[in-house]
């Protein structure tokens, strides 16, 4: 079964500085990856796809089959960006259990 | 368009009673989802459909029931509430399109405590 694990609950970080959430699957076959965010008392929305490869509110996550890994990534955090975080998996989406960053002005 | 739709927003049950959510959603998509989120356990797939008329088990279908008799609407179902669904319920949608393009779109939300 797919699986994701992401290991950090809750990440503080100042304005300015980067972010990265780490986020890693377990998965047969080529992987559908996906970042989800959640802004306070929203919707989740999508944020990011691997296949797109774009990057979305300066954000970036670069698929790495051999570590199995799609962390996410912001060289400088806005207070705009404190959110709820998940990694997600194709084709019955498996959530990650989220991240939920902070960024102190 | 309204997107995906959830009623009621609130609700909260006494332990034992019974009540039906509802998802609806208007961009004619083929599959439909119901996940609840709790605190350090994330999104969490409660069931899911492929189309309508159809309904599948998800991660965690225990205490709950689910219908699919139109397209647009995907009902959840608590037979006997219990203090443990206190939680915040999400529904979602997804065309049935191209593999590579899978993006769910997510309902408001439906926060419902048990006492």
């Amino acid at each position: 079964a797919q699986r994701v694990t992401q290991p950090e609950k809750l990440l503080s970080v100042f304005k300015g500085a980067p972010v990265e959430l780490k986020c890693n699957y377990s998965y047969s076959g080529s992987p559908e990856l996906f970042w989800y965010v959640q802004y306070s008392r929203q919707r989740l929305q999508l944020l990011l796809r691997h296949i797109s490869r774009e990057s979305i509110k300066g954000f970036t996550a670069d698929l790495n089959k051999g570590e199995t890994s799609f962390h996410l990534k912001k060289p400088f955090a806005q207070e705009e960006d404190s959110a709820m975080y998940y990694c997600a998996a194709c084709g019955r989406l498996a959530f990650g259990k989220g991240n939920q960053v902070v960024v102190i002005p | 368009n309204a997107g995906v739709t959830q009623t009621p927003k609130f609700r909260v049950l006494k332990t034992g009673q019974s009540m039906t959510l509802l998802c609806a959603q208007d961009m004619n998509h083929e599959y439909m989802y119901w996940y609840r989120q709790d605190p350090g356990m994330g999104l969490r797939l409660i069931h899911y459909s492929v189309g309508e008329g159809t309904t599948a088990k998800g991660e965690v279908p225990d205490g709950y029931n689910v219908s699919r008799l139109k397209k647009q609407n995907f009902l959840l179902g608590l037979e006997s509430a219990a203090p443990s669904q206190t939680s915040v319920y999400f529904c979602a949608s997804r065309p049935l399109i191209d593999v590579s393009y899978q993006e769910q779109f997510f309902g408001p939300g439906t926060r419902l405590t048990v006492l």
